[in-house]
């Protein structure tokens, strides 16, 4: 079915980088602009970066400039993300999203990342 | 950056009553084409957001017609009409009018 799904959570320690993983499935994968977006407990959902799975072009946010980056591997139709310099503030739950018509329409579960010393 | 915001931040409502959320943006998320670059979610515990109205007044497939969005420019309301159970949840307002894309800080809709 159609579907976003991502690996697993993680905990790293502080200065560390994480990557999460997001594999699509269900439909044609390069025809989709995928997001992440993160959300820290209690918190409002929070954008970070887009690619474009078909030609991989990216865009990040300013906040997380030079921390961030994203690739897609297309003959694996999966997405992944890098996070580097990882602080405490960093904890939170990290989604990929597909976007259509410019809204979010499909989700991945979430991925945990706990940022402790 | 766009700035979303959302009242009232809690609200307790009561079976079958209707319950209505607002939305703001700091400047209008309306392009020249007359369409509202703003989208409505729906968020339980432990899930990711739910898309439930995208172009301020589309409702994603599948979602019941009780969820209604209105508004244009900046100013955007979610009502839904007969308040269900399972619409207990965090509702949040999303503008994807310009890059970063951003979120209202949502609105926790509870049972009365």
């Amino acid at each position: 079915q159609v579907q976003l799904v991502q690996s697993g959570a993680e905990v790293k320690k502080p200065g560390a980088s994480v990557n999460i993983s997001c594999k699509a499935s269900g439909y044609t994968f390069g025809s989709y602009v995928i997001h992440w977006v993160r959300q820290a407990p209690g918190q409002r959902p929070e954008w970070l970066a887009y690619i474009n799975a078909g030609n991989g072009y990216t865009r990040y946010s300013r906040k997380f400039q030079g921390r961030v980056t994203s690739a897609r591997d297309t003959s694996a139709t999966t997405v992944y993300m890098d996070l580097s310099g990882l602080i405490s503030e960093d904890t939170a739950v990290y989604y990929c999203t597909r976007e259509a018509l410019g809204a979010y329409d499909l989700w991945g579960q979430g991925t945990m990342v706990t940022v402790s010393s | 950056d766009i700035v979303m915001t959302q009242s009232p931040d809690s609200l307790a409502v009561s079976l079958g009553e209707r319950a209505t959320i607002h939305c703001k943006s700091s400047q209008g998320v309306v392009s020249s084409n007359n369409k509202n670059y703003l989208a409505w979610y729906q968020q339980k515990p432990g899930q990711p957001p739910k898309l439930l109205i995208y172009w301020a007044s589309t409702r994603a497939s599948g979602v019941p017609d009780r969820f209604e969005g209105s508004g244009s420019g900046a100013d955007f309301t979610l009502t839904i009409s007969s308040l269900q159970s399972d619409d207990v949840a965090i509702y949040y307002c999303q503008q994807y009018y310009e890059t970063p894309r951003t979120f209202g800080g949502g609105t926790r809709l509870e049972l009365e």
